[in-house]
């Protein structure tokens, strides 16, 4: 079975600062990977697919790169609503496989 | 703009049983390209099933997802319930950009 994991599992930063969270897989995944953003209460919200493809309506200070088993989500200009937990998500033809996740808090 | 429901969640006992279903709304959805998806309180997000057929490992054998495309229904019946299985389901698409807001399963005596 493939696993995810992410780092780090929580992190602090000011607004405006540019925050990046990285997920890693345990064998090559190609560019099957998405990731989402969840608050407390809420359904979790899909930022990006295929490592890199900004999801229609998403803001454009969040970007996604990498492809194999390394991947990133960058998070330009930090903003006080971007705080949540974000997850990432290895994705094939029958299954998923999540991330642990990374809790970004604002200082 | 479409959206899906969960509903059937609740309180039931260790080795008891519960049938979560998931309604369609607002858009034509192949349900067997949909999945379910659960939150343990405070934890992480865990897949559960694939609508063709395929299971976590956790539930493989207790638990049964099935689809009824005449009703825009997906549902997922599970048995032999343990107190591990507490957690928010959620109905997603395989799509991977539409989510219901989930519903609770809490299982305790």
């Amino acid at each position: 079975d493939i696993q995810m994991t992410q780092s780090p599992s929580t992190l602090s930063a000011s607004v405006g600062d540019r925050v990046t969270i990285t997920c890693r897989a345990s064998q090559m995944i190609s560019t099957r990977l998405a990731w989402y953003q969840q608050k407390p209460g809420k359904a979790p919200k899909l930022l990006i697919y295929k490592a890199s493809n900004l999801q229609s309506g998403v803001s454009s200070r969040f970007s996604g790169s990498g492809s194999g088993t390394e991947f990133t989500l960058t998070i330009n200009s930090l903003q006080p609503d971007d705080s949540a937990t974000y997850y990432c998500l290895n994705y094939n033809a029958y299954s998923f496989t999540f991330g642990g996740g990374t809790k970004v808090e604002i200082k | 703009e479409a959206q899906l429901v969960e509903s059937g969640g609740g309180l039931v006992q260790p080795g008891g049983s519960l049938r979560l279903s998931c309604s369609a709304s607002g858009s034509a959805f192949n349900f067997y390209e949909m999945d379910w998806v659960r939150q343990a309180p405070g934890k992480g997000l865990e897949w559960v099933a694939y609508a063709g057929g395929s299971y976590t490992r956790s539930v493989n054998g207790r638990f049964t997802i099935s689809r009824d495309n005449a009703t825009n229904s997906l549902y997922l019946q599970m048995s032999s319930l343990r107190a591990d299985d507490t957690a928010v389901y959620y109905c997603v698409s395989h799509s991977l950009d539409i989510w219901g807001q989930g519903t609770l399963v809490t299982v305790s005596s």
